[in-house]
């Protein structure tokens, strides 16, 4: 069983709609929790951070922990084609990151 | 966010040779550095972890005599790969944070060819 796991993807949503990405760990002591966008040929962009549970918004973008069931994701709101992109998961502990192999969205015009 | 530059963007060597790349923080001291590799379609491979003051851990499989990395000061790093050979063609990427499990953050990327 890997580290993080994300959606097997690809994932494709119609523009205007929700996307959701999920994301699965397996380490307990994992103290941080983020999400970049990577888009082809790119390098990795940091969108969200998060280190606690709940809920964390910013514009469209909203991260959900649940450290109990080692559970993170990110919903997109109102994707927007620009929005397609590799997004990955990174967990975060002891100053280590580990990356989950990431979700390739596509949203259509 | 914290704007982490790198350089080349890309390069063509020939086997057999050495390239260096480098990578700063425009805008912050970073006390940890990563670099990474990354084949096409596939997922970001840790190669090597350094702090500041110390000398740089690589992962398992990474051969350290090969992949030189120098965290010369809390806001340069360099990587270099000696006697590259085409298996090294790939895309590297530098990355800088502070200690802890805070934000690290990535630069462009060098994208390597070997001939």
């Amino acid at each position: 069983q890997k580290e993080v796991e994300q959606n097997s993807g690809p994932l494709s949503v119609p523009e205007g709609a929700i996307a959701s990405l999920n994301c699965t760990y397996s380490d307990r002591v994992s103290q941080s929790f983020f999400w970049y966008r990577q888009y082809s040929g790119k390098s990795p962009e940091l969108i969200m951070s998060i280190y606690s549970n709940g809920d964390k918004e910013d514009g469209r973008f909203t991260a959900q922990l649940n450290k109990a069931s080692q559970y993170v994701s990110l919903l997109i709101r109102d994707s927007q084609p620009s929005d397609s992109a590799t997004y990955l998961c990174a967990v975060k502990g002891g100053g280590k990151s580990t990356f989950g192999d990431g979700t390739t969205l596509t949203v259509k015009p | 966010g914290a704007v982490v530059s790198q350089h080349p963007s890309w390069v063509i060597c020939k086997s057999g040779t050495s390239v260096k790349i480098e990578c700063r923080s425009l805008d912050f001291q970073a006390t940890t550095m990563f670099w990474y590799r990354q084949f096409p379609k596939q997922s970001l491979m840790l190669m090597a972890t350094s702090n500041e003051g110390s000398k740089a851990t690589y992962e398992q499989g990474v051969e350290k005599d090969k992949f030189l990395i120098n965290h010369a000061s809390l806001t340069l790093s360099t990587l270099t790969v000696t006697s590259a050979h085409p298996e090294d063609s790939s895309f590297y990427i530098c990355s800088m944070g502070l200690a802890g499990d805070y934000e690290q953050y990535f630069g462009p990327g060098t994208r390597l060819t070997v001939t």
